[in-house]
């Protein structure tokens, strides 16, 4: 079955340096969507990608989809306390209606 | 609160007891999805609806879960006798387009 894996799983970042999570598929995804959850919150939806070498950009988060459209990344600029819980990746593959969630990777901002 | 809601938040429940989760989805959305969320991992797809239809579920769901949807719009989960290993999250979502949108969740916690 479909596989997503992101690294890294966890990173502690000092306020105002950047931050980076990556996502990799197994298999070809027709789109990826990226979520947030908060520590004791649930699942927030931020973006979907779907062109091949798609980049959307948010405020001071980047998302970008990989030309084979099996791996994908978040990056912020310049973190702040608020950027604080997990992100995670979730892929549909072709022909399915169903996400496929990543683990997940737990940033941690320190003022 | 126009969101998802789920009831009950938290459920402790002893091994071999039944117990059953309900989700109001939001109302106009036609699809909504059950999810298992343990600490460190991201959700673990379980079932999909599309209005009152299952239209799919994970192959890693035992024959002691059951979900119904029965008039398109609420729905409920059950686990029969339960095991300690379905202690998690078990978290509801619903959409309308392309983004999910998750509930607070259910904690259960099997003793």
């Amino acid at each position: 079955g479909q596989q997503v894996m992101q690294i890294p799983q966890y990173q502690h970042v000092q306020e105002g340096e950047d931050f980076t999570t990556y996502c990799n598929s197994s298999t070809t995804l027709s789109n990826i969507q990226w979520y947030k959850q908060r520590p004791g919150g649930h699942p927030v939806f931020l973006i979907q990608l779907v062109k091949s070498g798609e980049v959307k950009k948010q405020k001071r988060l980047t998302f970008q989809f990989g030309e084979a459209k099996k791996n994908s990344s978040l990056h912020i600029t310049a973190t702040q306390t608020t950027d604080v819980g997990t992100y995670f990746c979730a892929g549909r593959g072709s022909g399915y209606s169903t996400l496929t969630f990543g683990k997940g990777t737990m940033l941690l901002v320190s003022p | 609160d126009t969101g998802v809601s789920q009831d009950p938040r938290h459920k402790i429940t002893k091994r071999g007891q039944n117990v059953t989760f309900r989700c109001d989805p939001i109302s106009e959305h036609n699809r909504l999805y059950w999810y298992r969320q343990t600490l460190g991992q991201g959700p673990e797809f379980l079932t999909y609806f599309q209005n009152e239809a299952q239209l799919e579920k994970s192959r890693l769901l035992s024959d002691r879960f059951s979900a119904e949807r029965p008039k398109g719009s609420f729905s409920t989960l059950e686990i029969q006798r339960t095991e300690q290993g379905d202690s998690a999250m078990y978290l509801c979502a619903s959409s309308g387009g392309n983004e999910q949108y998750f509930g607070p969740g259910t904690r259960l916690t099997v003793t």
